[in-house]
């Protein structure tokens, strides 16, 4: 079984502050973790990912990641926050068998104050 | 690029309908997937399917079922619509070479039932 618990619904930052969204995850078996962003009233888009290799991701605009089995913790970090980077945050694990059988944290709604 | 494609963007429909979503992929990719997105739920897994004519129960099977009779097409059906059927649906793919298992999305279809 597997199972995201995204820590907060709702982050707020300042433009040029850092950003941390937090995520915790539980898998039985070694998982892949990702990060989505979903823009309003668009798709799906993939921000980073991780699948063992090393445990400092890098990603898109600026966002990294670290994996941190022993905290079970995947939490997304960006330096400096941009307007643009409004917008829900998805943290994902899947298993690596099973057709990569995906489950989904709740969501995290970052809102960027100019 | 991999490219997911839904068949609407949009579509209203009434209680008791026998509705269809369509989703291609042009990647020959094995594994698809259904799921709903729903406010402050994040993305939960309907069904999803590792081969043609294969199919399995994600976390809410309950009043869809699902059809794969070519590999690149993967088609959700509601046999009896209700209204809280309502919510926007996602079509996944992934490929199982990529030890990732990294999904590519569609751009989603919004359901409303009236």
């Amino acid at each position: 079984a597997q199972s995201v618990t995204q820590l907060d619904s709702h982050v707020s930052v300042s433009e040029g502050t850092p950003v941390l969204l937090r995520c915790n995850y539980s898998s039985s078996y070694s998982p892949s973790l990702f990060w989505y962003v979903q823009h309003p009233n668009k798709g799906l888009q993939l921000l980073l990912k991780y699948t063992s290799a090393a445990t400092l991701v890098k990603g898109i605009n600026g966002f990294e990641a670290e994996f941190k089995k022993s905290e079970t913790s995947f939490h997304l970090t960006k330096p400096s926050a941009h307007m643009s980077d409004a917008a829900e945050y998805f943290c994902v694990v899947s298993e690596r068998t099973n057709a990569g059988k995906s489950t989904f944290g709740d969501g995290t709604t970052l809102t960027v104050k100019p | 690029d991999v490219k997911v494609t839904q068949s609407s963007r949009y579509l209203v429909k009434r209680t008791g309908e026998k509705v269809f979503l369509e989703c291609v992929q042009d990647m020959d990719h094995e594994n698809m997937f259904w799921y709903r997105q729903d406010p402050g739920l994040g993305l939960r897994l309907i069904y999803f399917s590792y081969d043609v004519k294969m199919k399995e129960k994600g976390d809410i099977p309950e009043g869809y079922s699902v059809s794969r009779e070519k590999k690149e097409r993967f088609s959700l059906i509601l046999e009896s619509a209700s209204t809280n059927q309502t919510s926007m649906y996602l079509c996944a793919s992934s490929l199982s070479r990529d030890s990732s298992y990294e999904q590519y999305f569609g751009p989603g279809t919004r359901l409303t039932v009236t």
